[in-house]
This record gives C-alpha cells, structure tokens and sequence, in this order.
C-alpha cells in the first residue's frame, strides 16, 4: 500500500483565495482524520469521518474551513477565503476500527503558506 | 478529558548515549498509548504502541516504552542513540468508550550531538 496520499505537498496562495486540501487514505480503513499544525499550537484535530460520515467537526476553526468525504477513497479540506493566519502543516490520516488500538497512518502534510 | 503531558520540550544527547522521554496521561480508563516520531518536513510514523499484556513494547528503530499505570506513565527509551534519531516525538492516548480519536501531546524535540 502507498500509505496516506496527500496533495499538494506545498501550496502557497494569496489572502482571500480559496484553498482546497486532498487526502486519500489508506484502503480498507474506515476512520479519516484531519489535524493541523502549528508551532504555536502543536498538533490540532480539526475533523474526522468515519464511514464517509463526519463525527466530530468541533476543531474546525470557523466556518470558513469545510471538508469533505465523498468516498472511501477521497477526502478534501477547504479554505474559503483563507487568511495568513491559516498558515501552517495540514495532516491526514486514517486508521482501521477507529481507536481500536490500531493507531493512525499519517499522510506527509501539506504546507499550506498563505501571504 | 483525557490529556497527555510531554514536560520535556527539548532534549538534547550525545550520540551513544541513552535516552527517555517521558509521557504522562491523564484519565481513569484503561489507555491505548502510543508514541510517534516525526521528522522535520515529513508526517508522523508510529514507532510503537500499547494495548494491554506486557507493559514493556519493543517497537520499531530500536525503540521501547514502559506502561506503568501506578504513575500514569508511558515513556520511551533507547539505550543508544544515534544522529539520525534527531526529530520530534509524539506520545498519544487513547480510550475505550470514548470518541475513536487519539490525544497527542505538544512534542518532545530530540537534539543528537555528536
């Protein structure tokens, strides 16, 4: 298996412009988290699906950040507009039965540079 | 809410020499505890994981933790580290019956001089 794929690894864009994110996890797991990361505030959850279905979206920031899981094998993270203040490493990972003591498969981030 | 605790923000270690960095936990429940590695630029790599059984794990690079539920710990060690060791460390924890996600701590830096 190629593990969590990420795309684009490194994205800068201007403030105000929309920024779309994309993940494909691991075959055959269920459960697709998103984390953000920042010197400041470490590594943050911001949402996870399990099933194609959102559990818990309460670490997005506000509503200019959305996702979505259409399939097993696709999921996407929007910013719109984004802000230089979204500037930081953008994660996926996936995992099988959830928590089950399986752990997640981290994708290699994308860099997320907004000026 | 459960919560882990990395009181070591940076460390630094002469190549050959041993290391432990240390994880705390808090919550009442039976953990699911795990500890990644992540170097610069590059996502996080799980390097081992507890369950239940044996509270001493082996796990990958040489790597072990120790579960010790009377401290509420779960720190990581190697007995001779090497220069390519240099990265950030990650414990996580996680429950049964709560929401299947894991709580990671803020990171601890490993510097490896030689």
């Amino acid at each position: 298996d190629a593990g969590v794929i990420q795309s684009p690894r490194h994205e800068v864009t201007e403030m105000g412009q929309e920024v779309t994110l994309r993940c494909k996890p691991i075959s055959g797991h269920d459960y697709l988290f998103w984390y953000r990361q920042t010197m400041m505030r470490g590594l943050e959850l911001l949402i996870y699906f399990n099933n194609n279905v959102p559990i818990d979206d309460s670490g997005m920031p506000e509503d200019r950040f959305s996702a979505k899981m259409p399939n097993a094998s696709f999921s996407t993270l929007k910013i719109q507009p984004s802000e230089p203040r979204d500037s930081a490493v953008y994660f996926c990972a996936s995992s099988s039965q959830g928590l089950g003591g399986y752990g997640y498969t981290f994708g290699s981030g994308t860099r997320l540079t907004v000026v | 809410a459960q919560s882990v605790t990395q009181p070591d923000i940076h460390i630094t270690v002469s190549e050959g020499a041993s290391l432990e960095l240390r994880c705390n936990y808090s919550y009442g429940a039976t953990p699911y505890l795990f500890w990644y590695v992540q170097s610069p630029g590059q996502g996080l790599q799980l390097l081992l994981k507890y369950f239940s059984g044996d509270t001493l794990v082996q796990g990958i690079k040489g790597f072990e933790a120790e579960f010790k539920r009377s401290q509420s710990s779960f720190n990581l060690r190697k007995p001779s580290v090497h220069w390519s060791d240099a990265a950030e460390y990650f414990c996580a924890v996680g429950f049964t019956g709560t929401a299947s996600k894991l709580t990671f701590g803020t990171g601890t830096r490993l510097q490896v001089t030689l």
